[in-house]
């Protein structure tokens, strides 16, 4: 059961244009959404995040929107460059409880890759 | 520093061969993870250390085995792997758990189980 969809395999964008990365969700439990961005051969990075009680939160190029009725969240970059050619993960958190502990759980989308051409 | 180290880059091991995967993050994170990722696939959580002690086990087989000897350092051992556990091995810190704070992840290990 994937909770966590990002339906998109790869999005190809001009330099300059906007890149649009869409991610949906099932699990109404998740409170915290997070993209991260992941080059070949290097670990995931954080790129930005994002609230449930909030719509939208921007920071620099990148904003990230949250449409919680329809369980979608999405991600733009403008404008986009040939640095931002990278797999862009989608993950969600949610707190769960364990023998007594409860801790922050992330459950990643499968990844976009996307390709800025000059 | 907002690093975490993880060696070996490369690992490649027989099935009858012991060996360890090492993460080091020096940011005062008291909450430390392993993760593992198959091409093309997302990254899926094995284990949750907090405060040096392990809170979660996502039913991870026992030959894979971890171990957290101080606040800084996560090992992961590793003994009688099969061919199917050949990943991508990321180990990634936080500040605390419980927390819905970003992870900082290292570069991973390759690991191929021949």
């Amino acid at each position: 059961d994937q909770q966590v969809k990002q339906n998109s395999p790869s999005l190809s964008v001009q330099e300059g244009r906007i890149s649009i990365l869409n991610c949906d969700y099932t699990n109404s439990m998740f409170d915290y959404f997070l993209w991260y961005k992941k080059y070949p051969a290097e670990g995931p990075t954080f790129l930005i995040s994002i609230s449930s009680i909030k719509d939208k939160n921007e920071d620099g190029r990148f904003t990230v929107f949250l449409n919680k009725s329809a369980k979608h969240l999405s991600l733009h970059i403008v404008p986009s460059q040939p640095g931002d050619s990278a797999v862009y993960f989608c993950a969600a958190s949610a707190l769960y409880n364990a023998g007594g502990t409860s801790y922050g759980k992330l459950t990643f989308g499968q990844g976009t890759i996307l390709t800025v051409h000059p | 520093d907002t690093e975490v180290t993880q060696t070996p880059k490369h690992l490649v091991m027989g099935m009858t061969n012991k060996k360890s995967l090492k993460c080091e993050q020096h940011m005062g994170h008291r909450a430390m993870y392993w993760y593992k990722q198959k091409a093309k696939k997302p990254p899926e959580l094995m284990f949750v250390y907090s405060y040096e002690k392990l809170s979660i086990n996502e039913s991870v087989p026992s030959r894979f085995s971890p171990e957290c000897p101080n606040s800084s350092l996560l090992n992961l051992h590793l003994h009688a792997l099969q061919p199917e556990d050949s990943a991508l091995y990321l180990c990634a810190s936080s500040r605390v758990v419980p927390t819905n704070e970003k992870l900082f992840f290292g570069s991973g290990t390759q690991l191929s189980v021949l």
